[in-house]
């Protein structure tokens, strides 16, 4: 079964940091790009970061940049969000979010997610 | 970055209805656009990639439409299971792959 499982999440300070991970399996995860996506209690899908089959571009949104460092180990098939200087409004569910290139279209998408990991930061 | 703007952002439905959400883009995007779903405490599910083409398991009664900066999901016959909010995205300027607003179909 193609699966994504996060972990890592929790309760956390301000300014505090946290490290995601996302474990993959079903699937040769090097072969695919990897998202992050959050999404704040009751709001709407925030795209964050993204890497690379083989991790060598990323890609941060401006609300993390500096302050997040997506990497992945495609010898463990585990994709991780290393978090610091956290902030009220990084408080989210966080997803990890597999992309998939289809050929009868020659298009993208995303295709599998992960059940998400809940982080809080709050004093 | 490209905007994406969905409406409305919340509409309600009865069983049978026919449902229409529209997603308007920034700037021109061709096809690149996909629709998913998600239900309360749940990751979103894909329904929909390349605008139009519907991803495998997925009922027929939803469809997908349009190109450029316009488009739309159909659902032909809303079924009790299809209440949850719909979210559209780009994935022609990449990245960042940016999300609608999101649109929450409710029971009338």
């Amino acid at each position: 079964e193609v699966q994504l499982v996060e972990s890592g999440g929790g309760l956390v300070q301000p300014g505090g940091s946290l490290r995601l991970s996302c474990s993959a399996s079903g699937f040769t995860f090097s072969s695919y790009a990897m998202h992050w996506v959050r999404q704040a209690p009751g709001k709407g899908l925030e795209y964050v970061s993204a890497i690379s089959s083989n991790g060598g571009s990323t890609y941060y949104a401006d609300s993390v940049k500096g302050r997040f460092t997506i990497s992945r180990d495609n010898s463990k098939n585990t994709l991780y969000l290393q978090m610091s200087s956290l902030r009220a409004e990084d408080t989210a569910v966080y997803y990890c979010v597999r992309e998939t290139y289809y050929y009868d279209s020659s298009e993208n998408a995303f295709d599998i997610w992960g059940q998400g990991t809940m982080v809080t930061v709050s004093s | 970055d490209i905007q994406l703007t969905q409406s409305p952002s919340f509409l309600s439905a009865s069983v049978g209805d026919r449902v229409t959400i529209t997603c308007r883009a920034s700037q021109g995007i061709s096809s690149y656009l996909a629709w998913y779903q998600q239900k309360p405490g749940k990751a979103p599910k894909l329904l929909i990639y390349a605008a139009s083409t519907l991803q495998s398991g997925v009922p027929s009664r939803f469809s997908g439409s349009g190109s450029g900066t316009e488009f739309t999901l159909t659902i032909s016959s809303l079924q009790p299971e299809d209440f949850a909010t719909y979210y559209c995205q780009q994935l022609n300027s990449y990245p960042p792959l940016t999300f609608g607003g999101g649109t929450k179909v409710e029971i009338k």
